[in-house]
Parts: C-alpha cells; sequence; structure tokens
C-alpha cells in the first residue's frame, strides 16, 4: 500500500527565513506528485504539480522538487511571510490503479512577523 | 471559471437522515473523486468516478453512494447519516491525456468542501 510521510507535522519560524517540507512516498511508480495549500477552515488549493519526467517546478517564492529514485519531494519557501501560514499537503497520484491521491498528513507551519 | 463547485456549504443532520453532496466541475475533466478529512486520519478516498456512468469504490465506502450520469456532476448520498459521518467532505476532478504513448496526468482541482455534522 502506497503511503505518504511528511515530516515535520509543524513547523514555526521567523517571518524572512528560507524553509523546506519534507514529503516522503513509498513506491516510486506514480504518475505526479502534487503539493497543496490549506488554510484553516478552508479547501486545498494546489501549489505545484510535478510529472514523474520532471525533477522540479517553480512558482514565485516556491519550489518543489521530485527524487523519484529516492521516494522524496521537497517543497522550498524562499524569504517566508506570515501570510504563507497553512497547512501544506503533499499528495501523490500512483500508476496503475485507481487513479485516486495518496495524502500526506501535512505539515502545518506558521511564519511569525 | 468557476472549477469545482460544492453546495451545501454547511449541514447539520440528525442520526438516520439522508441527505446528498452536491458536486460540479466546468472543466470537462473526467476524473472526480470524493474525500473526507478528519482530524489525525488526512484525506481519505471515499468513491470515485473514471467518466460518465462509471463509479467505484475507494477506501472508506460504507454508508455512502454515487452516480455519474453526467461529466459535469458527481453527488454523494448519504443514506442513513451517522455520527461518524461527521467530517469535512470535498470533492475533487481532475484529467489525463496520452503522452508519449503513457497516461499524464494533470493534477487535482478541489472544491471549497462541505462541513457535515451529524448529531
Amino acid at each position: 500500500k502506497q503511503e505518504v510521510t511528511q515530516i515535520p507535522a509543524a513547523l514555526s519560524v521567523p517571518e524572512g527565513e528560507n524553509l523546506v517540507l519534507n514529503c516522503s512516498f513509498t513506491d516510486s511508480a506514480i504518475y505526479n506528485l502534487q503539493w497543496f495549500r490549506q488554510d484553516p477552515g478552508k479547501g486545498l488549493t494546489s501549489l505545484l504539480l510535478i510529472q514523474s519526467s520532471q525533477r522540479e517546478q517553480t512558482s514565485g517564492r516556491l519550489n518543489a522538487s521530485l527524487d523519484k529514485s529516492s521516494g522524496r519531494s521537497t517543497l522550498y519557501i524562499a524569504a517566508s511571510q506570515p501570510g504563507d501560514s497553512a497547512t501544506y499537503l503533499c499528495a501523490e497520484t500512483p500508476q496503475g490503479g485507481s487513479e485516486k491521491l495518496v495524502f500526506g498528513k501535512g505539515t502545518k507551519l506558521t511564519v511569525n512577523p | 471559471n468557476a472549477g469545482v463547485t460544492q453546495t451545501p456549504k454547511f449541514q447539520v443532520l440528525k442520526t438516520g437522515q439522508s441527505m446528498t453532496l452536491q458536486c460540479a466541475q466546468d472543466m470537462n475533466h473526467e476524473y472526480m473523486s470524493w474525500y473526507r478529512q478528519d482530524p489525525g486520519m488526512g484525506l481519505r478516498l471515499i468513491h470515485y468516478s473514471v467518466g460518465a456512468g462509471i463509479t467505484d469504490q475507494g477506501e472508506v465506502p460504507n454508508g455512502y453512494n454515487v452516480s455519474r450520469s453526467t461529466t459535469e456532476d458527481f453527488p454523494l448520498r448519504l443514506l442513513s447519516a451517522a455520527p461518524s459521518q461527521t467530517s469535512v467532505y470535498f470533492c475533487a476532478s481532475s484529467y489525463w491525456r496520452m503522452r508519449l504513448g503513457d497516461r499524464e496526468f494533470y493534477g487535482y482541482t478541489f472544491g471549497s468542501g462541505t462541513r457535515l455534522t451529524v448529531v
């Protein structure tokens, strides 16, 4: 069974710091890996999608990388801001199945002013 | 584009009542799915559909029914609500295309959720 793990479960940093969120998965046979942001009481907002043939994607201050051989993805946030405070979820789409998403339990990020 | 629209946003049910959570997407996505999110459990797949007329069960299908009569709509029915179904429900859609002989998925778009309380 495919599993996705996110470490740490919670992270608190001062404003302006660069930070890395980690995501690991057990099976390298994936179609893609997607990073989401969830604000309290809200839905999921897609941040970045990395296809299995790609190594990284960038959007503004966000950069996500994918290393299938090691079963790892990282989300790099540059120059963090209080508005970045949210829970960040990674999810992968395993090959050969129901095309469902397998989610990690998320990292709750707090950026302190 | 509206994306994925879920209604209602909030609902309180009494045990044993039935109701339908609505989900509609305007992106012509073939794949639609329902997830529930519970504290400490993460997001879990309830049911999914790979196209109109085709549905299948996910990890936690008991107590829920789905149908897919059109590409746009994928309602989730609670047959007889139980307190264990208190949760936040998310509908999601996605699409794929053939590229270089293989499927390439283009990620999921989520609705804003329905917060359901069963008392």
